[in-house]
């Protein structure tokens, strides 16, 4: 157990629609990072927060979008649904050192049909 | 973004067999990180490296950091079925986010 947790565990939705997909970072730890998994894929980085603010913008579509509350936790919101966004999405976590190790929570599979 | 390279992309072996793997860049990390996926699973954090050279064990696995600071490697012992999965490299500059490899998928034939 790495201490990151995500929810839901799996997602169906149709087409069009919009989700909220959760992430609750180990404690002490201030990044949050979010990565998209296709399937047969390799890890696609999304974005990432600080301590409450975007760090880094990775190759995020302008239909989805992130924010990490006071609380640390995060929220990846994914509107517009399409069939090419079904994958694994994965949260990740590392602390406040610079050279502190990234812990990835067990991911969130959506389905869009 | 930027992904690192990583090779080989698969690897069938015999149980018991040494594995090598490794990850290479054109830029500089000061940080290198070797993990494990499973299928519908996240990462599994391995073997973290933070110095140029080192040498660092977990177990069956050996990860070396470069001396050039663009590569690393994974070498894994004695293969037994249970290290089949897919195995991810990752760099980081401090401060910034992390950067994968596209992962080498071990399969080890009992």
């Amino acid at each position: 157990d790495s201490g990151v947790t995500q929810t839901p565990k799996h997602l169906i939705t149709a087409t069009g629609q919009r989700v909220t997909l959760r992430c609750s970072p180990r404690s002490g730890d201030l990044s949050v990072y979010w990565y998209q998994q296709s399937l047969d894929q390799g890890l696609q980085f999304l974005i990432q927060y600080y301590n409450g603010e975007e760090r880094a913008k990775g190759n995020i579509l302008e239909r989805f979008s992130a924010q990490q509350f006071p609380d640390l936790h995060s929220e990846l919101n994914l509107s517009s649904l399409e069939l090419g966004d079904s994958a694994l999405y994965f949260c990740a976590s590392s602390g406040p050192g610079l050279d502190s190790e990234q812990y990835f929570g067990p991911g969130t599979r959506l389905t869009v049909t | 973004g930027q992904q690192l390279n990583q090779s080989p992309q698969s690897m069938f072996i015999q149980e018991g067999e040494d594995v090598s793997m490794n990850c290479t860049s054109s830029s500089i990390f000061n940080t290198w990180l070797w993990y494990k996926q499973d299928p519908g699973e996240g990462p599994v954090l391995l073997i973290a490296l933070y110095k140029a050279g080192e040498l660092t064990s977990n177990g069956r696995l050996t990860a070396q950091f470069g001396i050039t600071r663009k590569d690393s490697f994974l070498n894994i012992s004695a293969s037994i079925p249970s290290d089949v999965g897919i195995y991810f490299c990752a760099g980081r500059r401090t401060g910034n986010q992390f950067y994968f490899g596209t992962g080498t998928s071990l399969t080890v034939i009992p």
